[in-house]
């Protein structure tokens, strides 16, 4: 079985400061794809990244960088000097390789204040 | 990279009637599609999955004959919400896998579905 637990139900932020929200998750595949996305107030889903279980580089685009600690099960995401635009609710998700099969977070909705 | 495709992204539609929403893997062969719903101001869960050329597998609690699922081509799956109510206004999103270890499992932007 897999769980995703998407630790911060909500954050608050003033413009420009940084913000972490934290992604752990469980599944017994050994190869599988973690995933963040952005959904805004208008609804669609944004997708922002994709990793593979095999890779353990951090990622960084931008203002968003990505935390991969495969030995925390950990798939954290931190947008720095955010903006207001950058209000979402956000969703980290896993996929095993072999079933395909995606469980999402309950999403961390995010708001930045000017 | 590979790209899903779902058409309409926005629907409305009056009570009764039915919506096909479709699910393209356009560089890609998807063996397998799979389906997720999204309640307001919820996650997205898993309804069914389907793959090319037989019936669709049906997460618990999903009623297969509300939500038809075809998966004819490799390319393509569709969701058709047969005789639509206001109760099944929602988020519909697909992800489309390929072979499996082919690394290739990407979603679809989503089609949101109103019914008045």
């Amino acid at each position: 079985a897999q769980k995703v637990t998407q630790v911060q139900t909500e954050i608050s932020v003033v413009e420009k400061e940084d913000v972490t929200l934290d992604c752990v998750y469980e599944t017994r595949d050994t190869t599988y794809y973690l995933f963040w996305y952005k959904q805004p107030p208008s609804g669609e889903l944004v997708f922002l990244i994709r990793r593979n279980s095999f890779d353990e580089q951090n990622e960084i685009s931008g203002r968003y960088s990505w935390n991969f600690q495969k030995s925390t099960s950990s798939f954290n995401f931190t947008i720095t000097a955010s903006q207001v635009v950058d209000s979402a609710v956000y969703f980290c998700a896993l996929s095993g390789a072999v079933s395909g099969k995606s469980t999402f977070g309950d999403g961390t909705t995010l708001t930045v204040k000017p | 990279g590979a790209v899903v495709s779902q058409h309409p992204s926005w629907v409305i539609c009056k009570s009764g009637t039915s919506v096909k929403i479709e699910c393209r893997s356009l560089d890609f062969q998807a063996t397998t599609m799979f389906w997720y719903r999204q309640f307001p101001k919820q996650s997205l869960m898993l309804m069914a999955t389907s793959n090319e050329g037989s019936k669709a597998t049906y997460e618990q609690g999903v009623e297969k004959d509300k939500f038809l699922i075809n998966h004819a081509s490799l390319t393509l799956s569709t969701l058709t919400v047969t005789s639509a109510h206001p109760e099944d206004s929602s988020f519909y999103i697909c992800s489309a896998r390929g072979l499996a270890g082919s690394g290739e499992l990407f979603f679809g932007e989503g089609s949101r579905l109103t019914v008045l």
